[in-house]
Order: C-alpha cells, then sequence, then structure tokens
C-alpha cells in the first residue's frame, strides 16, 4: 500500500468554481503534512502546511482528518492561475524528516 | 529570497558517460534530497544527506551515488548513464524538524541518448 494515494484528477472546473480533494495517507503516525503546488515543467512549491485545527490562506483551506488518515484542499473561487497538480505531502516517520510525495491530483481551471 | 540552485536545467548525455548533477543551497539547512519525477511515477526518493560526508539510500539507489562534501552542496552521480535514467531531477533540502517542508530546485531534464 502507497504511504500517500490522491485521486489523480483531473478535475475540470469554471472560473468561480469551488474544488475540493482529498489524500489518505497509511501511517497513522504521521508527523506533518503540507500542500504543495507543481506547474507543468516546474518544480513543487509549498502552497500550505497542514494544522490538526485546519488552516486558512486566502481561497485555500486545507483540513486533517487523523482518525480517518485523511487531508484536504479546498479552492473557493477558482482562478486560471490556479490551474497545476497539487501534491499532498507527509512525513511519516518518526525518526528522520524524510517526506512522503502523493502522485499529484491535477486541477484544470477552465475561462 | 531563498535558493535552492541546479547546475543545469537542461542535459543531453550518451549512454555509458558519467553524469555529474550538481545542487546548492544557501539557507544553510542540514537536510539535502535527491528526487527523480516520471509520468505517472510520482517523486522518487534517490538519496538523502543529513549532514556533510553522510549519505543514505532512499527508494531507488540503483545506478546512482551521491557526494556531500560541503554542508552547502549535494552531488549526484549517475555512474554509467542508461536510457531508463531519462528523467527530471530534482534536488530538495529542508531545516531539521518535523514542521518544516522542502524547498526544491527548479530541476535538471536529463535526457539519456
Amino acid at each position: 500500500r502507497k504511504e500517500v494515494e490522491q485521486d489523480p484528477g483531473p478535475f475540470n472546473v469554471p472560473e468561480g468554481a469551488t474544488v475540493a480533494f482529498n489524500c489518505t495517507y497509511s501511517n497513522s503516525a504521521s508527523q506533518s503534512f503540507f500542500w504543495y503546488r507543481q506547474d507543468c515543467r516546474k518544480e513543487p512549491k509549498l502552497l500550505m502546511s497542514v494544522y490538526s485545527s485546519g488552516n486558512e490562506d486566502g481561497r485555500f483551506t486545507a483540513q486533517l482528518n487523523r482518525a480517518s488518515q485523511y487531508i484536504s484542499l479546498l479552492i473557493r473561487d477558482s482562478k486560471l492561475s490556479d490551474s497545476a497538480t497539487y501534491l499532498c505531502v507527509v512525513n511519516p516517520h518518526s525518526n528522520d524528516y524524510k517526506l512522503s510525495f502523493g502522485a499529484g491530483t491535477t486541477v484544470t481551471v477552465r475561462a | 529570497d531563498v535558493k535552492v540552485t541546479q547546475s543545469s536545467r537542461y542535459l543531453v548525455k550518451r549512454t555509458g558517460e558519467k553524469v555529474f548533477l550538481e545542487c546548492v543551497q544557501d539557507m544553510d539547512h542540514e537536510n539535502m534530497f535527491w528526487y527523480r519525477q516520471d509520468p505517472g511515477l510520482g517523486l522518487r526518493l534517490i538519496y538523502f544527506s543529513y549532514d556533510v560526508k553522510m549519505k543514505e539510500k532512499g527508494d531507488i539507489p540503483e545506478g546512482y551515488s551521491v557526494s556531500r562534501e560541503k554542508k552547502e552542496r549535494f552531488s549526484l552521480i549517475l555512474e554509467s548513464a542508461s536510457t531508463n535514467q531519462t528523467s527530471m531531477y530534482l534536488c530538495a533540502s529542508s531545516l531539521t524538524g518535523y514542521s518544516y517542508g522542502y524547498t526544491f530546485g527548479s530541476g535538471t531534464r536529463l535526457t539519456v541518448v
């Protein structure tokens, strides 16, 4: 079983729509959680960390559900520039700092 | 602006060549990582390092080696390049601590012909 699993999508949404997607992780002892954004043929960039209480950054909201072992990302009022692949990232280890990356969820926002 | 710099954006090498990919970070990060990224396979960890002269194998170390002689520099070496090593190579660095994510370099797209 993969450590981090994501729905690859693609999610095709119109501008202004809300889009949400989840990822699941296998290790209940996982320490930290992140969402990264990756544009086509570019490097991944940190979008936001995910905290137990949930957190919001502008139009982006991340939630963590430890009981069900998933994290979610919600994008409100989608912009064309939100089109990207979103990587779910988890630190599943208790004794080192290697991160495990999901394969990514592709979001395409259309005009 | 903090940075992870990879020496080449695009590289074309011949089968059997020894290939060096260089990565330098200016953030005084302890940890450095080399990944490759292929369509449908996501990011796969090749090697990582927690300290100078220290290295540990990741998930796919075969055919690769690394060197970390200075804290800011982490080199990936393809001992004898093969066509199945054609890929996007991404270097990353991080501070020590669970709350820290990685900062990635802009990647090197390597083609082995």
